[in-house]
Order: structure tokens, then sequence, then C-alpha cells
């Protein structure tokens, strides 16, 4: 069925790196910008990064950039998030979310309509 | 960077009530990129609305979008329980795309 799986989460120290993971399924990845939005404990939803469908550009919030990479395998179906230089700040749930186009009566419209169910992400000594 | 304000933070009603949350940009939105989300403890977000008032598929029509510029409304008609959840504002520009912190439907 249509669904993305994050992975790769876990508990990391201070300073050190983290691979996450989101294997998509049920649809044709390759069409899609595919983003990845973060939560902290009991905070609200924050934006983190895109890469367009062809993995040729990126995008990043201003709190990540220089830090993490967003890069995709569209021969694997598969999203990811590199995260370097890791702070107690980056701790929250990371979920991978694909943004859509919508077409209709004339009008267009984009938002995040498949979510996978989350990795959680521990920074701490 | 455009900044999305959310209110009331916490709207404590009774199922059958109406519930009226409202969304408010820093700067104007194109409401092309203006969607609301619904999101329960323990679960991942649910697309609402997209284009500011279209409901997503399999969104019950009691759920409603509105407004343009920097102000946008999310109206449930009639709260039933399954609804008291957080509600997110999303808004997309210039290649960033920015939450609203959420207005908590919770029981009275």
């Amino acid at each position: 069925q249509v669904q993305l799986v994050e992975s790769g989460g876990g508990v990391v120290q201070p300073g050190r790196s983290l691979r996450l993971s989101c294997a998509a399924s049920g649809f044709t990845f390759s069409s899609y910008g595919m983003h990845w939005v973060r939560q902290a404990p009991g905070k609200g939803l924050e934006w983190v990064a895109v890469v367009l469908y062809d993995g040729k550009k990126e995008y990043y919030a201003d709190s990540v950039k220089g830090r993490f990479t967003i890069s995709r395998d569209n021969s694997k179906d598969t999203l990811y998030l590199q995260m370097n230089s890791l702070r107690a700040a980056d701790t929250a749930v990371y979920y991978c979310a694909r943004l859509q186009n919508f077409y209709a009566s004339g009008n267009y419209a984009e938002a995040f309509d498949l979510w996978g169910q989350g990795t959680m992400v521990t920074v701490s000594s | 960077e455009i900044v999305l304000t959310q209110s009331p933070d916490t709207l404590s009603l009774s199922p059958g009530a109406r519930a009226t949350l409202s969304c408010r940009a820093s700067e104007i939105v194109s409401r092309n990129y203006l969607a609301w989300y619904q999101q329960k403890p323990g679960q991942s977000p649910r697309l609402l609305i997209h284009g500011a008032s279209t409901r997503a598929t399999g969104v019950p029509d009691r759920f409603s979008g509105s407004g343009s510029g920097t102000d946008f409304l999310l109206t449930i008609s009639r709260l039933e329980p399954e609804d008291f959840a957080v509600y997110y504002c999303q808004q997309y520009g210039n290649s960033v795309f920015t939450f609203g912190p959420g207005t908590k439907v919770d029981f009275k």
C-alpha cells in the first residue's frame, strides 16, 4: 500500500552524526518532492528540509543549514537525512512527508498528503 | 521567513459545539499554499485542508477552511469526539515551509 516508513533513529551524543532513511512504497516516488519534518517532545511541527523530485535541488530550514543534508535514491525509492554536528535541540521525532500537488476547479495547491510514522532521535550525553 | 500565529492556544469545547481556529501570517500567503493538519497524540499529522479551503480526500464536511491574505480560519461545525486533537496551519513561500504553533481542541 501507499506508505512511508522511517528508520535510523536512536540515541546519539552531541556532536555526533546519524543518518535517517525513509522507504517509500505504493506510489511513483520519483515524481514527488520529499520532505523531512520534525517534532520535539511536546512541541509543534518544524519543517526541516526538502529535496526536489529529481534530487537536483534541496532547501533547508535555517536551524539545520550546514549541518543536515537531505538526499534521495530514486532507484531504491528511499529518502535520506544525514545529520551531522547534532545538538540537544535536534531531539525530536523525525517524519518524512510527501508534497502533493492538487488541481481542482482550476485551482492549484500543494500540501503534505502522506506522512511516515516517524523515527525518534535523541541527542544526549 | 513568514511566521504563522495560531489562536487560541487551547480551545475547550463540548461535543456538538462549533470550533473556530485562527491562523494569521506575518506576510501575505498565497491561498494555494495554505494547509491545515490534524494531529492526535502518538500519531502522525493528517492533512485536512489544502488550498486554504479544499477538503482533502475522506475529510468530513464538518471541516471547512476559509480566508485569504494573512488571515485564515479552520471551522469545525459540530465537534465529534474524534475531533479533539491539535490543529496546525502550514504555508509555503520562497522555498521555505513553516507551520503554526498549533491549537489544541480539548474537552470542556
